[in-house]
């Protein structure tokens, strides 16, 4: 009950499209949901974040939408860029502890 | 550079050996977490402080694995008698003690146990 589901694994979307990662949960005790982007060899860094009284929140290119109802949340990244090829991982809150998907790497074509 | 530090980057070490990793905050967060990430996987949580007080330890965290934060500044996690099963990248992440629990990781340690 603690899990979070992502997908896909891995994505390779052409340079100017819409990068779509999608996550799932069962606890419904989670109450903050970030996004992280992490570079071979870096710490995951925090992308943009959500809370589950929100359905959506816009920073620039990355968008979280959020559906409380269905217990689903998903990242889309706008006018993908070369540069944000990495591997990205939502989390979701229990407690004081981020509980990880599993990842998807973006590979973006130039 | 105010983020969150770690030393040291990459830790070589045979099966047997005990290793310690430090980590530095943010300097105004007093709330540092370690987590363990394994290759293609995601972070895992292992434990977490408030100030020094450790508040919380996973299941993960065997009794080879003790953590410490004595000032509640800087934290130190040491891997006693280290198995193969070991390897993986040890992260620390720090955060205010707010409702947003926005964490900040550091670079990592890359532990490769021989």
């Amino acid at each position: 009950q603690q899990q979070v589901k992502q997908s896909p694994q891995s994505l390779i979307v052409q340079k100017g499209g819409i990068s779509i990662i999608n996550c799932a949960y069962e606890n419904t005790a989670f109450d903050y949901f970030p996004w992280y982007q992490q570079f071979p060899g870096k710490g995951p860094a925090l992308l943009i974040a959500i809370r589950p009284d929100v359905s959506e929140k816009k920073e620039g290119r990355f968008t979280i939408s959020f559906n409380k109802s269905a217990k689903q949340f998903s990242l889309h990244i706008m006018d993908s860029q070369p540069g944000d090829s990495a591997t990205y991982f939502c989390a979701a809150t229990y407690g004081n502890k981020l509980v990880f998907g599993a990842g998807t790497i973006l590979r973006v074509k130039s | 550079d105010t983020g969150v530090s770690q030393n040291p980057r990459h830790k070589i070490t045979k099966r047997g050996q005990n290793v310690t990793f430090r980590c530095d905050p943010i300097s105004e967060h007093n709330r540092l977490y370690w987590y363990r990430q394994t290759l293609g996987q995601g972070p895992e949580f292992l434990t977490y402080f408030q100030n020094e007080a450790q508040l919380e330890k996973s299941r993960l965290l065997s009794d080879r694995f003790s953590a410490e934060r004595p000032k509640g500044s800087f934290s130190t996690l040491e891997i006693q008698r280290t198995e193969q099963g070991d390897s993986a990248m040890y992260l620390c992440a720090s955060s205010l003690e707010t409702g947003r629990n926005e964490q900040y990781f550091g670079p990592g340690t890359r532990l490769t146990v021989t």
